[in-house]
């Protein structure tokens, strides 16, 4: 089966510094990942996505990198902001076009 | 643009009761999911409908657990009886025709069983 798996359960920054948020998946034929953020009492909220095509997607303060030779992902947020904390999911799909989503990484910007 | 609305925001039952969420996806949204998430864990997929039909329900334990989409737009969860280890957060999301994998989630209902 598929699973997907946080590196770090836990991440404190500094208000300003950039973040990483790393992610390893163990199916080689998932081919589309997505990383969601999770606010205390909210649903996951969609923040950047990437096909096994690229290895690098950009949004707005954040990007995704893709390493499909060690089946890694990372979230890196640049500017970290004290709205930036909560928890963050990767997830995957692969050809059974289903998410699977890992533990989540909470992470915590300090001022 | 309205989100999933999901109700109640809260629920907190006895064990061997039964219990229902429901489910009002984003307009024009076709495909509607049903995920469990536990305490520090991530989403867990217990159904999803293509418009009125589900296409998925590999992971709903269908022993106590069964979710229904009549006409294709809300849709509801039931637990009965429930049991201790019920007790998480359960959320909906929807996605457009053709968009499966991008997901709107709604914020939950957190259930507790005692």
């Amino acid at each position: 089966g598929e699973s997907v798996g946080l590196h770090l359960p836990t991440l404190s920054v500094q208000e300003g510094d950039n973040s990483i948020i790393n992610c390893a998946y163990s199916n080689s034929a998932s081919d589309y990942f997505i990383w969601y953020k999770q606010e205390s009492g909210k649903g996951p909220q969609f923040i950047i996505d990437i096909r096994s095509n690229m290895d690098k997607r950009q949004g707005q303060r954040v990007t995704v990198l893709l390493n499909k030779t060690v089946k890694h992902l990372s979230l890196q947020i640049a500017a970290t902001q004290p709205g930036d904390s909560a928890v963050y999911f990767c997830g995957s799909s692969g050809s059974a076009r289903q998410l699977t989503f890992g533990s989540g990484t909470q992470l915590t910007v300090l001022p | 643009e309205a989100g999933v609305v999901q109700s109640p925001r809260y629920k907190i039952i006895e064990k061997k009761q039964p219990v229902a969420f429901w489910c009002n996806p984003i307009s024009g949204h076709n495909t509607l999911y049903w995920y469990r998430q536990n305490l520090g864990q991530g989403p867990e997929l217990l159904i999803r409908y293509e418009n009125e039909e589900a296409v998925d329900d590999s992971q709903l334990p269908k022993d106590r657990f069964s979710a229904e989409r009549l006409k294709g737009v809300d849709s509801t969860l039931k637990i009965q009886p429930a049991e201790l280890g019920d007790s998480a957060v359960y959320l909906c999301a929807s996605s457009p025709q053709g968009a499966t994998y991008e997901q709107y989630f709604g914020p939950g209902t957190r259930l507790t069983v005692t």
